[in-house]
């Protein structure tokens, strides 16, 4: 599975929007993007995902670069409850390996 | 409903002791994951059981051993820890193992080795 690197933390403030980006500049052409978060010693809550089409869902909206090298997860308005710890992974579709966490982005938004 | 269970939330236990954790979907998700969290680290894949059958072992140390009974349930054996094995347990499930599906994951098991 591809590699994946994100920033190691971020700060937000409440109510603005939030762009975490993540890049996966070996991703091949059957591979997914999913967004995972976890709150402190709470288990990783799924986001969204996508192939190469832009997605959006009632938490968040992925944007893929048209080559996908590279996407952002958008947090529209942003709250203290989004304090967590954001996972970018990319997933090769019937792939044994599963997720594979790396080290994420640790976003806090700020009151 | 859409939940995964782990049970229990904590558990404290002694290096000669034997434990089992346990972790229940009623989604019909027919994959199931054993997770390890350390403190300050990403989650690492341990096992994985497709259909009820094991399909995945990450080279985890015999001490662990996982079981699954039925299509619902999920449980993991624990005997002669080390201190080291101290960490956060999760499961997860997934409607199919592969790409392009959604994993629900447990709250996990916080387990500390005495």
């Amino acid at each position: 599975d591809a590699k994946t690197t994100q920033p190691t933390s971020m700060d937000c403030a409440e109510g603005r929007a939030a762009n975490l980006p993540c890049n996966h500049s070996t991703i091949s052409g059957n591979e997914y993007v999913y967004w995972y978060r976890q709150i402190h010693s709470q288990g990783p809550q799924y986001i969204i995902h996508g192939l190469k089409n832009n997605e959006t869902n009632e938490m968040a909206s992925l944007i893929i670069t048209e080559d996908r090298k590279s996407s952002t997860l958008i947090l529209p308005h942003a709250t203290l409850r989004d304090t967590a710890v954001y996972y970018c992974i990319v997933v090769q579709a019937g792939s044994a390996r599963q997720l594979t966490f790396g080290s994420g982005t640790q976003l806090t938004v700020l009151p | 409903d859409t939940e995964v269970t782990q049970t229990p939330k904590h558990l404290v236990m002694g290096m000669t002791n034997k434990k089992s954790l346990k972790c229940e979907q009623h989604m019909g998700h027919r994959a199931m994951y054993w997770y390890k969290q350390k403190a300050k680290k990403p989650p690492e894949l341990m096992f994985v059981y497709s259909y009820e059958k094991l399909s995945i072992n990450e080279s985890v140390p015999s001490r662990f051993s996982p079981e699954c009974p039925n299509s619902s349930l999920l449980n993991l054996h624990l005997h002669a820890l080390q201190p080291e094995d101290s960490a956060l347990y999760l499961c997860a499930s997934s409607q199919e193992w592969g790409g392009g599906y959604g994993y629900t994951f447990g709250s996990g098991t916080r387990l500390t080795v005495v």
